[in-house]
């Protein structure tokens, strides 16, 4: 069964300072996507960095970025310069390519608070 | 309007009643998907259209009941609900769901069951 695990029920980081959140997966495709999403207090689920799994390189959007290890099966993100407003619970998920319907699969979640 | 939409953003209804939730996207997607959300559990799949045709039924319960009359509308009707029904319901919209592409999602309904 294709799983995802965020063992970090909760974060707290001071604004300005660098936080990492961890993100484990266990599959047995080669070809995967793999997500991070942002739910604030509005609940509107908000994407924040994609990476395939066929590319080596690391994604980054602005502050946001990813330590993709694919033989370790580990997806961290990594947000820099935090900012009040990077306050929510964020998702990591799961995605194979085909027959799967687009299926995503969630983990639990890690709920960040941002410190000023 | 911009994005994907839901309405009505919060729902209550007895278990008796017949409801339904609505679902418009906006940026000319193939694919659109129903997400339930519980508290402390993560997200569940519930159902995907993929050019109108369901191609995913992730075992929900028959007092759900989805529809997709264009690739721009879905909705998810409810009838004789149960207080665990109670939840977030989240519609997301994609362009091809077998090629990976990112999923976008509405501010969900949420949903209580008395």
């Amino acid at each position: 069964a294709q799983t995802v695990t965020q063992s970090q029920p909760e974060m707290s980081v001071q604004e300005a300072e660098t936080v990492t959140l961890s993100c484990t997966y266990d599959t047995s495709e080669s070809n995967y996507y793999l997500f991070w999403y942002k739910q604030p207090p509005s609940r509107q689920m908000i994407l924040v960095i994609r990476q395939e799994a066929y590319k080596q390189q690391n994604a980054t959007e602005n502050r946001f970025s990813v330590n993709f290890q694919k033989a370790a099966k580990s997806f961290s993100l990594k947000i820099s310069d935090s900012q009040l407003g990077d306050t929510a619970m964020y998702f990591c998920a799961f995605m194979t390519s085909y027959n799967q319907g687009g299926k995503l699969i969630f983990g639990q979640g890690t709920e960040l608070s941002v410190k000023p | 309007e911009t994005g994907v939409t839901q309405t009505p953003r919060h729902l209550v209804m007895g278990m008796t009643n017949k409801k339904s939730l609505k679902c418009e996207q906006h940026l000319g997607h193939n694919a659109m998907y129903w997400y339930k959300q519980s508290a402390k559990k993560p997200l569940e799949l519930m159902f995907v259209y993929s050019l109108e045709e369901r191609v995913e039924n992730n075992s929900v319960p028959s007092r759900f009941s989805p529809e997709c009359p264009n690739s721009s509308h879905l909705f998810l009707h409810l009838h004789t609900l149960q207080p665990e029904d109670s939840a977030l319901y989240l519609c997301a919209s994609s362009q091809d769901p077998l090629a990976g592409d990112t999923q976008y999602f509405g501010p969900g309904t949420r949903l209580t069951v008395l």
